[in-house]
């Protein structure tokens, strides 16, 4: 059974520190890796999207990394915002059925002033 | 959230009650979907529809039915035969279910009671 696993279920982080989110799946065959920002009560909006191919992905002050191999990924969150404060999913598509999505449980991210 | 709306927003209803969510979007997509979300889990999903008048069962769609008469709405109907209802539900679309990103509603928080 493909399985996205992420970690930690949840961290909390003062207004302007960094933070790292990851991600490990089992997904084959891969297609690609999205990272989405959901807020509490409100659908995911995507964040990054990865192919096999890529190794860094930036979006402002969001840099997301795969490693292919190792079949692993994680989120960088930079300076950090009071905006911040949401729960990050790691999603992967599987190489041959683009819509099926496997879904992690989200890391939940609190930050605080 | 794009252009996707789901209504209500939040929904009660008693045990042994069907219930219908609406989804409706206005991004011209061919391609729909509905998820369920619970906490500590990932996203899972219930049913999809890559065309009008077209739809396939998901990983969990035992106590569920939906419908796709027009390319806008894909309207999802809890039954009184789903063990579990009380969720958030998120409806997404995308271009065409391959290869292609799916943007998500707001959801709708169903309690049952």
């Amino acid at each position: 059974k493909n399985q996205v696993e992420q970690s930690p279920q949840s961290l909390i982080i003062l207004e302007g520190k960094n933070c790292t989110l990851q991600c490990n799946y089992t997904v084959s065959p891969f297609s690609n890796l999205r990272w989405y920002k959901q807020d509490t009560g409100r659908g995911p909006v995507s964040l990054t999207i990865m192919t096999f191919s890529e190794n860094t992905k930036s979006n402002g002050r969001y840099t997301a990394t795969l490693d292919a191999d190792t079949k692993q990924s994680s989120l960088h969150i930079t300076a950090s915002q009071l905006s911040d404060s949401a729960s990050y999913i790691c999603v992967v598509s599987e190489g041959t059925n683009d819509y099926k999505l496997s879904f992690g449980a989200g890391t939940t991210v609190t930050v605080r002033a | 959230d794009g252009g996707i709306t789901q209504s209500p927003k939040y929904l009660f209803r008693k045990e042994g009650q069907n219930v219908t969510l609406s989804c409706e979007q206005n991004l011209n997509h061919d391609a729909m979907y509905w998820y369920r979300q619970d906490p500590g889990q990932g996203l899972r999903l219930i049913y999809y529809s890559q065309i009008v008048n077209d739809f396939q069962k998901g990983d969990i769609a035992e106590g569920y039915s939906v419908s796709r008469e027009k390319k806008e709405s894909f309207p999802l109907t809890v039954t009184s035969a789903q063990k579990n209802p009380t969720a958030f539900y998120l409806c997404a679309s995308s271009i065409r279910t391959s290869g292609n990103e799916q943007y998500f509603g707001p959801g709708t928080r169903l309690t049952v009671t």
